[in-house]
């Protein structure tokens, strides 16, 4: 059974810092693309980046708005997903999911799993 | 970016009815086109992929339709559970979201 564990979210002020994990168990964790999702109270999914397997050469991607102040990176070794989140802005409030891309689906990414996600809450 | 665009944004129905759910991409998008649904507290849900293959253990009265910009959602004989919110995503190019359609009980 394919389970995801998002953790480390917390109320953080702006211009603060986070880091996010995601363990996940019941697949091949170091061949999948892994992929950050978020949701804001209220708002619709956004998707935020993926980095791929390391044996695709571990390169990532991110959506344009957090390009420079989230870095998702990965541990093979721990089965584990981060998310390192810095300056950290009111916006980045949300409910933080990890899932990993369908395999074979890699290029055109389809999420059958999701955790339960882990709230990050920005505010002073 | 692709923008998906999702309408209704929110519509109510009873228990039993047919309900449609549409989602347009900005530009073309083959059949990349997944469907989501979220309930509160609950973990995404995939629904269908690829425009119209139904998730495995996903109920019947789910289908969807569509290819390069225009897409929908049908649910058949709404069920409670069925109160929800749908969300559309793309996926021919990065990864996209619709902004929801809120599904409520008339």
């Amino acid at each position: 059974e394919v389970q995801l564990v998002e953790s480390g979210g917390d109320l953080v002020k702006p211009g603060g810092s986070l880091r996010l994990s995601c363990v996940a168990s019941g697949f091949t964790f170091s061949h999948a693309w892994m992929n950050w999702v978020r949701q804001a109270p209220g708002k619709g999914l956004e998707w935020v980046g993926r980095i791929r397997s390391t044996t695709d050469g571990g390169t990532i991607d991110y959506v344009a708005p957090v390009k420079d102040r989230l870095t998702i990176s990965r541990d093979d070794s721990k089965n584990t997903l981060y998310l390192q989140m810095n300056n950290l802005k009111t916006d980045d409030t949300a409910v933080y999911y990890c899932s990993p891309s369908r395999p074979g689906w890699e290029l055109f990414p389809v999420f059958d799993y999701w955790g339960q996600g882990t709230l990050v809450t920005v505010s002073s | 970016d692709i923008q998906m665009t999702q309408s209704p944004s929110s519509l109510s129905a009873s228990v039993g009815d047919r309900v449609t759910i549409t989602c347009r991409a900005s530009q073309t998008i083959s059949i990349y086109l997944n469907w989501y649904q979220l309930r509160p507290g609950k973990a995404p849900r995939l629904l269908i992929y690829a425009a119209s293959s139904l998730q495995s253990g996903v109920p019947s009265r789910f289908s969807g339709s569509g290819s390069g910009t225009d897409f929908t959602l049908t649910i058949n004989s709404l069920q409670p559970e069925d109160f929800a919110t749908y969300y559309c995503q793309q996926s021919f190019s990065s990864v996209d979201f619709g902004r929801g359609t809120r599904l409520e009980i008339k």
